[in-house]
């Protein structure tokens, strides 16, 4: 019944590698997002999508870059990682809201991704 | 910076009891959504109330809003051991574009004893 999924749960990498964090999922929701969750902090939004290869910096995108290239994956790149990125990645999807944003979309998130960059 | 402020930052209280934990936001909103965190988990959605909406129920929950003064609460009746969690609030407001932006607060946890 999982709808989001990310596709590691834990990752341990090295200062300065390449990362990616893959999220799918199965709903057909438009909107996908990516949010980082510190303690004391809550979670602060990195990137997000509204369509395919549509792209909006959040609070926080310096560090970041993200692909969507289909409507189902969104994905998150760490260009070159720092230590100050360990955090819990989470991703979440929501449909889209319609034009008079008479209605109101629901996140579904993935489980999540504990990064730890030594 | 965190459009929604939750508290009590953390609530320890016993099974049976009820936990309530407050929200309070800046800036006019659509709707204001509840969510739970179980640890290291993602987060689920709870209960949305709409900015037109002052009161909502679900199951054990009850959520309440007060637009002139930004905030909203969360009321968990009978709370049971199982309620042991991380509350976010989330807010959504208009844009110019269609879709919507939720910012979170820091939470509040909980722990419920047996």
């Amino acid at each position: 019944d999982v709808k989001v999924t990310q596709s590691s749960r834990y990752l341990v990498k090295r200062t300065g590698e390449k990362v990616f964090l893959e999220c799918v999922q199965d709903m057909d929701h438009e909107n996908m997002f990516w949010y980082r969750q510190d303690p004391g902090l809550g979670l602060r939004l990195i990137y997000f999508s509204y369509d395919v290869k549509m792209k909006e910096k959040g609070d926080i995108p310096e560090g970041y870059s993200v692909s969507r290239e289909k409507k189902e994956r969104f994905s998150l790149i760490l260009e070159s990682a720092s230590t100050n990125q360990t955090s819990m990645y989470l991703c979440a999807s929501s449909p889209w809201a319609g034009v008079s944003y008479s209605g109101a979309n629901v996140l579904t998130f993935g489980a999540g991704s504990r990064l730890t960059v030594l | 910076s965190q459009q929604g402020e939750e508290d009590p930052q953390a609530l320890s209280i016993q099974e049976g009891e009820n936990a309530t934990m407050n929200c309070s936001y800046k800036t006019s909103i659509n709707n204001l959504q509840w969510y739970r965190q179980n640890s290291g988990r993602g987060l689920v959605h709870l209960i949305l109330i709409r900015s037109n909406e002052r009161e909502k129920h679900s199951g054990r929950l009850r959520v309440t809003l007060d637009t002139s003064k930004k905030s909203s609460s969360l009321l968990i009746t009978a709370s049971r051991a199982a309620d042991t969690a991380s509350y976010f609030c989330a807010t959504s407001r208009r844009t110019t574009d269609s879709w919507g932006k939720f910012q979170f607060g820091a939470g509040t946890q909980v722990v419920v004893t047996p």
